[in-house]
């Protein structure tokens, strides 16, 4: 089974309007770190945002947050205020942290295009 | 200051040849990780190191894959005999420790093996 879905291969979302990217998961660990990353076309990943799994409130930073909903293992990403700059594939991420040791498992990313 | 570096940024060989591929992470973190990205397999781990050991090797490929670290710092990783399936890019990231949990991607490596 993936361990991280994302189901959304292409996203478009208009400038100044919000975004939700979805990411679902599967793990039986009780202790994981949920990673977004995002990777312009100049292809490096460049950390967003991270949500650990005992953290009682979602994680925001900036524009970004991660809507966490634990009973139904889902991670999604929102943008808000979405800028032209913001084009690029996004990745979510996972880090088993008792039986995963320390290597991130990624989904199959959207791709997100934010027009005028 | 200096963010992960990787040497080259592209690679073109031909099958069969032997190739290895430089990570430099940024100066102080002990955790260095390789991951590959291809078109057909998405963003797959292949081995990281704590300090110059390797307790997770699980991601390489086959045999044909190996790495190492020196110093605690710069990373080699070599793939022999190279196949067309070889072809991806290799990304390199590193961590202040195994238990910080942001990783620092460098600009990959680009493999071609024609």
């Amino acid at each position: 089974a993936q361990k991280i879905t994302q189901t959304q291969p292409g996203m478009f979302v208009q400038e100044k309007e919000a975004v939700t990217l979805d990411c679902t998961y599967d793990t039986s660990d009780p202790s994981y770190g949920l990673f977004w990353y995002k990777q312009p076309s100049s292809g490096e990943m460049i950390f967003l945002i991270y949500q650990g799994s005992y953290d009682q409130q979602n994680a925001t930073e900036g524009r970004y947050s991660l809507n966490f909903q634990k009973a139904r293992k889902s991670a999604n990403l929102v943008i808000s205020a979405s800028q032209l700059g913001d084009s690029a594939m996004y990745f979510c991420a996972m880090r088993e942290l008792t039986g995963g040791g320390n290597k991130l498992t990624f989904g199959t990313g959207t791709q997100l295009k934010v027009e005028l | 200051g200096a963010g992960v570096s990787q040497s080259p940024s592209n690679k073109v060989t031909e099958k069969g040849k032997d190739v290895e591929l430089r990570c430099d992470p940024i100066s102080g973190h002990t955790a260095l990780y390789w991951y590959r990205q291809s078109l057909g397999q998405g963003l797959e781990f292949l081995i990281y190191f704590q300090g110059n050991s390797a307790p997770d090797k699980s991601g390489l490929p086959s045999d044909r894959f190996s790495a190492e670290r020196t110093g605690g710092s710069v990373s080699t990783l070599t793939i022999q005999r190279t196949q067309q399936e070889d072809s991806a890019v290799y990304l390199c990231a590193s961590s202040l420790g195994l238990s910080a949990y942001e990783q620092y991607f460098g600009p990959g490596t680009r493999l071609t093996v024609t």
